[in-house]
């Protein structure tokens, strides 16, 4: 069985602040690991995944997330965020059975001016 | 390329009324998903398709809960009858060959 966790409900921050969005997982064998965003009245979008390779993932927009395998962390980070990364965070575990996703409860990422 | 289609976007019935949601995956993605989001919380899935046949439903409540996908494309998901904590976002989903798994707009249902 797996879970996942997302420490933080909500996160408010100001507009050029870093920002940091805690996610820690479970499983008992080998993962896939996602984050999605999504904004109000739509559907989910990949944000970034980890498949394999290199523990430090990166997304177009400049969130970055690194897969800790001791700490069974996959957290997401953000040097400095904009009014528009406003929006609901959700961090996804996979395993064996591809697509077939286990979602943390999400976090609220509100960026104040 | 086309993303995964949804209809409707809203629907908003009685309870003990029944409903249909429709699905369209991305060509030539075998695996469909169907997903409950109940607010406040993340999606959680009900059932998995690959290509017409259902690899698990575990999670789907199946005396109201019936899905199924039509020769290994477009899916449907029906609830009869309905009840208020069936009201939440219906997200389909589809993946290929790939850990990924790629989302549709999502049906708001709303059971007053």
């Amino acid at each position: 069985a797996q879970s996942v966790t997302q420490l933080d409900s909500q996160v408010p921050v100001f507009e050029e602040a870093p920002v940091e969005l805690r996610c820690n997982y479970s499983s008992s064998v080998s993962v896939y690991l996602f984050w999605y965003v999504q904004y109000p009245n739509q559907g989910l979008q990949l944000l970034l995944k980890y498949l394999s390779g290199s523990t430090l993932v990166e997304s177009i927009n400049g969130f970055e997330a690194e897969f800790n395998k001791s700490q069974t962390s996959f957290h997401l980070r953000k040097p400095s965020v904009h009014i528009s990364d406003t929006a609901e965070y959700f961090c996804a575990v996979g395993g064996t059975s591809y697509g077939k996703l286990t979602f943390g409860q999400g976090t609220i990422l509100t960026v104040h001016p | 390329e086309a993303g995964v289609a949804q209809s409707p976007r809203y629907k908003i019935i009685e309870k003990r009324q029944s409903v249909a949601f429709w699905c369209n995956p991305i060509s030539g993605h075998a695996t469909l998903y169907w997903y409950q989001q109940i607010l406040g919380q993340g999606p959680k899935l009900l059932i998995q398709f690959q290509n017409n046949g259902v690899v698990d439903d575990s999670q789907l409540p199946k005396d109201r809960f019936s899905a199924e996908r039509l020769k290994g494309v477009d899916s449907t998901l029906k609830i009869q009858p309905a009840k208020l904590e069936d009201s939440a976002v219906y997200l389909c989903a589809s993946s290929r060959d790939s850990p990924e798994a790629f989302f549709g707009q999502g049906t708001r249902l709303t059971v007053v």
